[in-house]
């Protein structure tokens, strides 16, 4: 089993519509979580990390954890073109404090 | 300001050959990290300095790959004996000491 699971897409959502993006996690005992954005041949970078069960709200973006489910979400809303990238799910491992593990990442694409 | 710089961006080297990439991280920044990421994935770790020692080095894939951090600024990866299954990206990100880690351009590693 990986570390971090992502479903790879594409995944296609109409401009203005809601785009969900789904990560499951192994390490039970995992604290720190992030979502990064990777446009293509570009550098990932940080959109939101998330540490308490619950949604977390910034513009346009919601993160969603549920540590009983090992399971991460971000939430997209009134999709824009700008907003079709690579989405990569992280998760901070309890079992070495320094470590960051990524997931393969869901390619999104907003059409017009 | 200056974010993380990586040179070169680009390097294209022969089986065998050893080459050095650099990082120069956001000044400041106690914590780098070395990632490499393949196309179509996410980024893998490498390792994590935290001020001049590797803090964590479990994801150098064998003994042919190696970096430092003399200064506890700029950070040398060395790769020995390169393979063709050593091409990828290179990815330096630096932190603060929080969970934010801000990304270098990359450097794409090609060997022949």
């Amino acid at each position: 089993q990986k570390e971090v699971e992502q479903n790879s897409g594409p995944l296609s959502v109409p401009e203005g519509a809601i785009a969900s993006l789904n990560c499951t996690y192994s390490d039970r005992g995992s604290q720190s979580f992030f979502w990064y954005r990777q446009y293509s041949g570009k550098s990932p970078e940080l959109i939101m990390s998330i540490y308490s069960n619950g949604d977390k709200e910034d513009g346009r973006f919601t993160a969603q954890l549920n540590k009983a489910s090992q399971y991460v979400s971000l939430l997209i809303r009134d999709s824009q073109p700008s907003d079709s990238a690579t989405y990569l799910c992280a998760v901070r491992l309890v079992s070495s404090a320094s470590k960051i593990i990524f997931g393969s990442g869901t390619r999104l694409s907003i059409r017009s | 300001g200056a974010g993380v710089s990586q040179t070169p961006s680009n390097k294209v080297t022969e089986k065998g050959k050893y080459v050095e990439l650099r990082c120069d991280p956001i000044s400041g920044h106690t914590a780098l990290y070395w990632y490499r990421q393949s196309l179509g994935q996410g980024p893998e770790f490498l390792i994590y300095f935290q001020g001049t020692g590797a803090a964590d080095d479990s994801g150098l894939p064998n003994d042919r790959f190696f970096a430092v951090r003399p200064e506890g600024s700029v950070s040398t990866l060395k790769i020995q004996r390169t393979e063709r299954g050593d091409s990828a990206v290179y990815l330096c990100a630096s932190s603060p000491g929080s969970d934010t880690q801000y990304f270098g351009p990359g450097t794409r590693l090609t060997v022949l």
